[in-house]
């Protein structure tokens, strides 16, 4: 089992559109978490972190499910701009320790 | 600015061809990892360094070697013994344990 797993989409959504992405982690020892976005062929660059109050950027909001050990991404009024690979970041409490999902591509369509 | 600097951006390598990709780092950080992103796979983690003159080998280290003489310098060579090497390759540094990582622009690195 993948220590981090996302849906790989890709998501197919219209401007202005709400879309929500989840990813799962096995290991219950993780203290940090993170979504990072990547456009192609370039490096991922943080979108934000996420802490088990819930924490929201503008147009994004992340959650933390520890019980459950998911953590979710919430995108609304979608941008042409936001098209791009999302990848879910799990580390643990040592340096050496991240965890990456394969990332879920979403496409905004004008 | 402080960031994070990886040369070069696209690199071939001819069979039985050792390559070097270059990362510097100015942000003072002193822990350093090198991944490894396949097409619609995650990063896989190769060699990673906590201090100077010390690294570790990550989950697939075979075929690649690292040093760290400098705190700002962690130069991957990708050896002839890495038969599949093709592969975008990310340089990325923390402050501290349970911050972000920071990532350089990657080196695309094919086989000629």
């Amino acid at each position: 089992r993948k220590e981090v797993e996302q849906d790989p989409g890709p998501f197919n959504v219209p401007e202005g559109a709400t879309v929500a992405f989840n990813c799962t982690y096995s290991n219950s020892a993780s203290q940090s978490f993170f979504w990072y976005r990547q456009d192609c062929r370039k490096e991922p660059k943080l979108l934000m972190s996420v802490y088990s109050s819930g924490n929201e950027d503008g147009r994004f909001t992340a959650q933390l499910n520890r019980a459950s050990q998911y953590i979710s991404l919430l995108i609304r009024d979608s941008k042409l701009s936001d098209s791009a690979t999302y990848l879910c970041v799990v580390g643990t409490y040592n340096f050496n320790k991240f965890y990456f999902g394969s990332g879920t591509k979403l496409n905004v369509k004008p | 600015d402080g960031g994070i600097t990886q040369s070069p951006k696209y690199l071939f390598r001819k069979e039985g061809q050792n390559v070097t990709l270059s990362c510097e780092q100015n942000l003072n950080h002193d822990a350093m990892y090198w991944y490894r992103q396949d097409p619609g796979q995650g990063l896989r983690l190769i060699y990673y360094s906590q201090i100077v003159n010390d690294f570790q080998k990550g989950d697939i280290a075979e075929g690649y070697s690292v040093s760290r003489e400098k705190k700002e310098s962690f130069p991957l060579t990708v050896t002839s013994a890495q038969k599949n090497p093709t592969a975008f390759y990310l340089c990325a540094t923390q402050g501290s344990a349970n911050e972000k990582l920071f990532f350089g622009s990657g080196t695309q690195l094919s086989v000629l």
